[in-house]
């Protein structure tokens, strides 16, 4: 069985400092990953989407990779700003079967200003 | 506009009464997911439905009940047998090529007492 896990749970940042978030899965077999955003109450806002196929994807200051072989993924922040504080959630989709997606516990990140 | 709309934001029961949970969503997806998230965690599949008329169950599912009548509408029902029904349910949807990511709606805080 697929299991997810995020390091750390929580980070506290000040504003400015570039970060990483940690994904780690347990099962290589997946067809893509996927990183999302969570503000408090809210849904989740997708971020970045990777393929199995590709090792990384960049939107903004967001770049993520995957290293499939090893069950690794890494979301990177640059300059991180107050706005970036949520919590981060990173989900995989498996190679066959069902599509739904196995998800992390999540890293929850403060920007202090 | 397009998207996932979940009604309503917050619901409040009594134990012992079967509540049902709204998801609707524009965007001409296949595929819908109901999962549900407990504070500091992740999220888990409850069930999912990769076309009408068809719904499979998630990790747990015990509990639930869900209908896929039309492509556009998967409501959840959380009857009495949930032990532990309090906590935010979100909605999701995805077209039918895996490829594409998958889209939340803004979740369901439902309280029970």
């Amino acid at each position: 069985k697929q299991e997810v896990t995020q390091i750390p749970a929580a980070l506290s940042v000040p504003e400015g400092e570039n970060l990483v978030l940690n994904c780690s899965f347990t099962d290589s077999a997946i067809y893509n990953l996927q990183w999302f955003r969570q503000d408090p109450g809210k849904g989740l806002t997708s971020l970045l989407l990777i393929q199995s196929s590709q090792r990384e994807q960049t939107s903004g200051r967001l770049n993520a990779s995957l290293d499939k072989s090893s069950g690794r993924s890494t979301l990177y922040i640059a300059a991180s700003q107050p706005g970036d504080s949520a919590t981060y959630l990173c989900a995989v989709r498996p190679n066959t079967g069902r599509r739904a997606l196995t998800f992390g516990s999540g890293t929850r990140l403060q920007v202090q200003p | 506009d397009g998207g996932i709309t979940q009604s309503p934001k917050y619901l409040f029961r009594k134990e012992g009464q079967n509540v049902t949970l709204s998801c609707e969503q524009n965007l001409n997806h296949d595929a819908m997911y109901w999962y549900r998230q407990d504070p500091g965690q992740g999220l888990r599949l409850i069930y999912y439905s990769q076309i009408v008329n068809d719904f499979q169950k998630g990790d747990i599912a015990e509990g639930y009940s869900v209908s896929r009548e039309k492509k556009e509408s998967f409501p959840l029902t959380v009857t009495s047998a949930q032990k532990n029904p309090t906590a935010f349910y979100l909605c999701a949807s995805s077209p039918e090529d895996s490829i594409y990511e998958q889209y939340f709606g803004p979740g369901t805080r439902l309280t029970v007492t």
